[in-house]
């Protein structure tokens, strides 16, 4: 009965590599997201869709792409990692957009690894 | 610029040692301040919401409360169960959440 889930929970890879990350929610939600969490803890958002259309895009370089295929899925692909993406990221969904003040409910996390 | 801060970063209790966690925070316009709780491992659960100087919410052991400046989560007879890294966030407008860099809580037996 997991509500957002996302994987992989590990992701260990070399410099250079791509990779994705998938997340999907079974809250029937209309909004999704994708934080990154440093070392120092800070959550900072990354992307946002509501109903697979793209609301929220921070300053993000451009190697990140997320994709919705509906609202129940957004996945994030990285190209040409660097050590830097190294961090947790977590997919999280709302009720409605965080205008509203619907509380996210996040996944468990995929810790990413870049050597 | 809009910014969380939280204190202290780190707070280590005996069980049944009442305390209190800090969110100051500097944004015109708050449109809602929201605290979370993270366990190792997992993504932060959500716990309140408030909305205007003067509101508190509890649960369980735990009662927030919010000023024009500052929030305060009240821990009250703390068990071990409650130790977690507490996250606060404001929103300010149609905007994104921002979120402070957490209080790691240990309740030891």
């Amino acid at each position: 009965d997991t509500a957002v889930s996302q994987t992989p929970k590990y992701l260990v890879t070399q410099m250079g590599n791509d990779k994705s990350i998938k997340c999907e929610q079974n809250l029937g939600h209309d909004t999704m997201y994708w934080y990154k969490q440093d070392s120092k803890k800070f959550l900072k958002i990354m992307f946002s869709y509501n109903n697979k259309e793209l609301i929220i895009n921070e300053t993000v370089p451009n190697r990140f792409s997320p994709k919705s295929p509906d609202k129940a899925h957004l996945n994030l692909h990285i190209n040409s990692l660097e050590l830097g993406d190294s961090a947790v990221y977590f997919c999280a969904s709302s009720q409605r957009g965080q205008e509203t003040g619907s509380p996210l409910h996040f996944g468990n996390g995929t810790r990413l690894t870049v050597t | 610029e809009d910014q969380v801060t939280q204190s202290p970063e780190a707070l280590r209790l005996q069980e049944g040692e009442s305390s209190s966690l800090n969110c100051s925070y500097t944004v015109s316009g708050l449109r809602g301040l929201f605290w979370y709780r993270q366990d190792p491992g997992k993504g932060p659960e959500f716990l309140f919401t408030l909305y205007s100087a003067g509101e508190e919410k509890e649960k369980e052991r735990l009662k927030a409360t919010l000023t024009k400046k500052e929030s305060f989560l009240h821990i009250t007879a703390p068990k071990p169960e409650d130790s977690a890294t507490y996250l606060c966030a404001v929103r300010r407008g149609a905007q994104k959440l921002v979120f402070g860099q957490g209080t790691r809580l240990t309740i030891n037996p």
